[in-house]
């Protein structure tokens, strides 16, 4: 099956640091999406974003679905930004319509 | 909308009893989702429905879990009997799928663990 890798699997920030996540999958992918789950537990959707360009804020993302990474960006950050971030991809290969693989993250601690 | 709601947010039981972990999902959407989640294996789908009915349940662990979606508000993830490698976080999560898009809303989880 399609392989998500994200790097780095932890990283550590001085408070208004800029800094790039990236996640690499293995085969083509219609979708995309870019979770954060905060220290809570909670998991919330920052992007759906199978290609192209976005941004909300601080935060932005870019998908280059022919080369098959995604990056994401977090500029000036803050100790609200703390947390693991996934990336998820829907393969499309005609599997599962909902069956969205998850990396396994990478975990982020802004330090104030 | 209060988005996805699920119940309870905090389960402990013994090990042998029945489990039910109940989920809410944001009105309007078609699709709802289980996901478990564990230290070693990450975030897994355990099965999802769309219009109430089961389309994939390839994830479901064995055959003391179950599902079920009586109506478009309303699912139950069901455990019986319940072990201790079952402790996880479970997430409910629903989407609608409108031109193409499809962003999962997650739930605040149940926390699970049975001793």
């Amino acid at each position: 099956g399609i392989q998500v890798e994200q790097s780095p699997p932890d990283l550590i920030l001085q408070e208004g640091a800029n800094s790039t996540l990236r996640c690499n999958f293995s085969d083509s992918v219609n979708n995309l999406q870019w979770f954060h789950q905060n220290p809570w537990g909670q998991l919330i959707n920052l992007f759906y974003i199978p290609s192209g360009t976005k941004q909300n804020g601080r935060l932005s993302a870019t998908t280059v679905a022919t080369e098959r990474y995604s990056l994401l960006y977090i500029s000036s950050s803050q100790t609200t930004d703390s947390g693991v971030y996934f990336c998820a991809v829907l393969p499309n290969y005609g599997g599962s319509q909902g069956n969205l693989i998850f990396g396994k993250g990478t975990k982020l601690s802004v330090k104030p | 909308d209060a988005g996805v709601i699920q119940s309870p947010r905090h389960e402990v039981t013994e090990m042998g009893q029945e489990v039910t972990l109940r989920c809410k999902p944001i009105s309007g959407h078609d699709y709802l989702f289980w996901y478990r989640q564990t230290m070693m294996r990450g975030l897994e789908l355990l099965i999802y429905f769309n219009n109430n009915v089961p389309i994939d349940d390839s994830g479901m662990p064995e055959d003391r879990f179950s599902a079920k979606m009586p109506n478009a508000s309303f699912s139950t993830l069901k455990i019986q009997p319940s072990e201790p490698r079952d402790s996880a976080v479970y997430f409910c999560a629903s989407s609608f799928l409108a031109g193409g898009q499809e962003t999962q809303y997650f739930g605040p989880g149940t926390r699970l663990l049975v001793l």
